[in-house]
């Protein structure tokens, strides 16, 4: 059964970092593309960024509004995709969602990031 | 960027009836990369329907997509009580990907 279980979320004051993991289970986790999207309270899905499998080279695209502060790596030894977010914001205060390939086929539960001073 | 405009907002309907709702894009998507989410409250969103058309995974026959180039469409042909919730379209063809705002599906 593939399972994706994200961690790292909390409270965090503006200009801080904070790094998410996303663990992976169930399927060969080296050979599958890994997404993050964020939801902000009460509102739609946003497409965050992603990670290439390294067979096609591990890089990463990024949404506008956090290339320059967030960046996705992976380590498919522990089957974990991270997110680093620096310089947070308030209004990057969401529930954070990894899920499996850029489709989105399988996703985690969620963990929630809150900005705040 | 592709922006997704789903609609309506709401949709408003009683069970056994069927839902249409519709995503149209700024732009022509390839149908490869065009998908529909469902999101129930508290939950992470699950994947309906990808390619435009395909069914996910354990997805029952009453969901069904379609459409090409700039609009598509998801149907829902006799809505059960658990089908009362939100759905969202995506892109994922080109980056940056982006969803829809998302329809509400609600009972009358």
């Amino acid at each position: 059964e593939v399972q994706l279980v994200e961690s790292g979320g909390g409270l965090v004051q503006p200009g801080r970092s904070l790094r998410l993991s996303c663990t992976g289970s169930g399927f060969t986790f080296g050979d599958y593309a890994m997404s993050w999207v964020r939801q902000a309270p009460g509102k739609g899905l946003e497409w965050v960024g992603f990670i290439r499998s390294n067979s096609y080279g591990g890089t990463t695209e990024s949404a506008a509004s956090v290339k320059d502060r967030f960046s996705i790596s992976r380590d498919d030894s522990k089957s974990i995709a991270y997110l680093l977010m620096n310089s947070l914001k308030t209004e990057d205060t969401a529930v954070y969602y990894c899920a499996r390939r850029t489709v989105a086929d399988y996703w985690g539960q969620g963990t929630l990031v809150t900005v705040s001073s | 960027e592709i922006v997704l405009t789903q609609s309506p907002g709401t949709l408003s309907l009683s069970p056994g009836e069927r839902a249409t709702l519709s995503c149209r894009a700024s732009q022509s998507v390839s149908s490869t990369y065009l998908a529909w989410h469902q999101q129930k409250p508290g939950q992470a969103p699950r994947l309906l329907i990808y390619g435009a058309s395909s069914r996910a995974t354990g997805i029952p026959d009453r969901f069904s997509g379609s459409g090409s180039g700039t609009d598509f469409t998801l149907t829902i042909s006799r809505l059960e009580p658990e089908d009362f919730t939100v759905y969202y379209c995506q892109h994922y063809g080109s980056s940056p990907f982006t969803f829809g705002g998302g329809t509400k599906v609600e009972i009358k």
